[in-house]
């Protein structure tokens, strides 16, 4: 097994622009996150699904922010519009027999 | 929901010694303990984990001990290397593939040679 992929794995994009970052799960697992690391505010989970369903999307900062499961092999985080203060690493991860692991994560820088 | 604190924030140890990193949680319904290690610019990952089943759990020079009736655990690194240089994040949660760990806030180990 791959592991969970991610892509793109570096993104830079102008303030006010979208940005989709993407997420392919390990297969068989039924939950996946996305999870926003930074220095400031360190590890913090935005929102997680299982079997495909938003359970808790307490931790999304704000209506800019979406996350999307359209499948169990696929999910996507968008921002719309982006700002500078979004610039992070986006992990996302997948849960099986209690274990997460994760993704290798988006570098997102919006200037 | 779940709370999970833990300390200390910095540690460092000079190389050869042992390292303690504790964590106390709050939801007495957590039965599954991991530790994760991330090294600077790479995602977690997991190093160990500890079940409610068991009291304490060794892979080579890293262990785990749980004490449920507390709520706390510890991850003890011994013989430390300077590549075990890295955050260390405990969390806690259920044993099962549904719901989510909650995860503290971070160690940053450093290891002096």
């Amino acid at each position: 097994d791959a592991g969970v992929i991610q892509s793109p794995r570096h993104e830079v994009t102008e303030m006010g622009q979208e940005v989709t970052l993407r997420c392919k799960p390990i297969s068989g697992h039924n939950s996946l996150f996305w999870y926003r690391q930074t220095m400031m505010r360190g590890l913090e989970l935005l929102i997680y699904f299982n079997n495909n369903v938003p359970i808790d999307d307490s931790g999304m900062p704000e209506d800019r922010f979406s996350a999307k499961m359209p499948n169990a092999s696929f999910s996507t985080l968008k921002i719309q519009p982006s700002e500078p203060r979004d610039s992070a690493v986006y992990f996302c991860a997948s849960r099986g027999r209690g274990t997460q692991y994760f993704g290798p994560g988006t570098r997102l820088l919006v200037l | 929901g779940e709370n999970v604190e833990q300390h200390p924030s910095t540690l460092s140890v000079q190389e050869g010694d042992s390292a303690v990193i504790k964590c106390t949680y709050s939801d007495s319904a957590s039965n599954y303990f991991p530790w994760y290690k991330q090294e600077l610019g790479k995602r977690p990952q997991l190093i160990i984990d500890i079940r409610s089943n068991v009291g304490e759990k060794k892979d080579q020079r890293i262990a785990v001990t749980l004490n449920k009736t507390a709520k706390h655990f510890s991850l003890h690194i011994t013989e430390t290397q300077p590549e075990d240089s890295a955050v260390y994040f405990c969390a806690a949660g259920p044993n099962t593939n549904a719901g989510k760990s909650t995860f503290g806030d971070g160690t940053t180990l450093t290891v002096k040679p």
